[in-house]
């Protein structure tokens, strides 16, 4: 079965802080994400990355970086968090799905909240 | 822009019966559709895909349609019971395109 882990299932974060979730994936996938899930709005994409070092913004970036120094590791950093960012945020991977179609494997979600 | 439609928010089913949910989208012609399950303050779960050409798939008590006249994909969940109670959520995409669009999906209640 694939996994894909993340680090902090909870976490409590000060405006301003900087805050890395991490994400690690065991099935050798080259496509990992992160999105951010808010109460009406459903899952929105951050950023993308489809190799080691290679990345692509989503559809709300700001705020965020990321780091894929490792095809198994996606790590998304928020600079300077702020409240806004009080979110549950969901690392997920995929294999290239040129051909098959790409189904996405989730992990388990962080809940983040700065105050 | 591409546009992702879930049919409800909420639907509450009693429990036996059949439950639909809908997925429809607009500016966009995909070649597979994707469904998910998502349980509460868990990661989503692939369920089924099903493709342009296929029209239909079942998975147990699991039935999906896809009509790409009417760019609307249909869910069915045949003898619900409590345990399908999650929110539902459908992915349109194209072969190529390895970003996924969810809908914002169907919370779906079964009442015993």
């Amino acid at each position: 079965d694939v996994k894909v882990t993340q680090s902090s299932r909870y976490l409590v974060k000060r405006t301003g802080e900087k805050v890395f979730l991490e994400c690690v994936q065991d099935m050798d996938h080259e496509n990992m994400f992160w999105y951010r899930q808010d109460p009406g709005l459903g899952l929105r994409l951050i950023y993308f990355s489809y190799d080691v070092k290679m990345k692509e913004k989503g559809d709300i970036p700001e705020g965020y970086s990321v780091s894929r120094e490792k095809k198994e590791r996606f790590s998304l950093i928020l600079e300077s968090a702020s409240t806004n960012q009080t979110s549950m945020y969901l690392c997920a991977s995929s294999l290239k799905g040129q051909y098959t179609g790409n189904t996405i494997y989730f992990g388990e979600g962080s809940w983040l909240t700065v105050v | 822009s591409q546009k992702i439609e879930q049919n409800s928010e909420a639907l509450n089913i009693q429990e036996g019966k059949t439950a639909t949910l809908t997925c429809n989208y607009t500016n966009y012609s995909p070649a597979y559709l994707q469904w998910y399950r998502q349980d509460p303050g868990r990661g989503p779960v692939f369920l089924l895909l099903i493709r342009e050409n296929e029209k239909e798939k079942r998975k147990e008590r699991l039935k999906v349609t896809f009509d790409t006249t009417l760019k609307q994909s249909l869910f069915h969940i045949t003898a619900s019971q409590p345990a399908d109670s999650a929110t539902y959520l459908c992915a349109p995409s194209n072969f190529g395109n390895e970003k996924l669009t969810f809908g914002t999906g169907t919370r779906l209640t079964i009442i015993p």
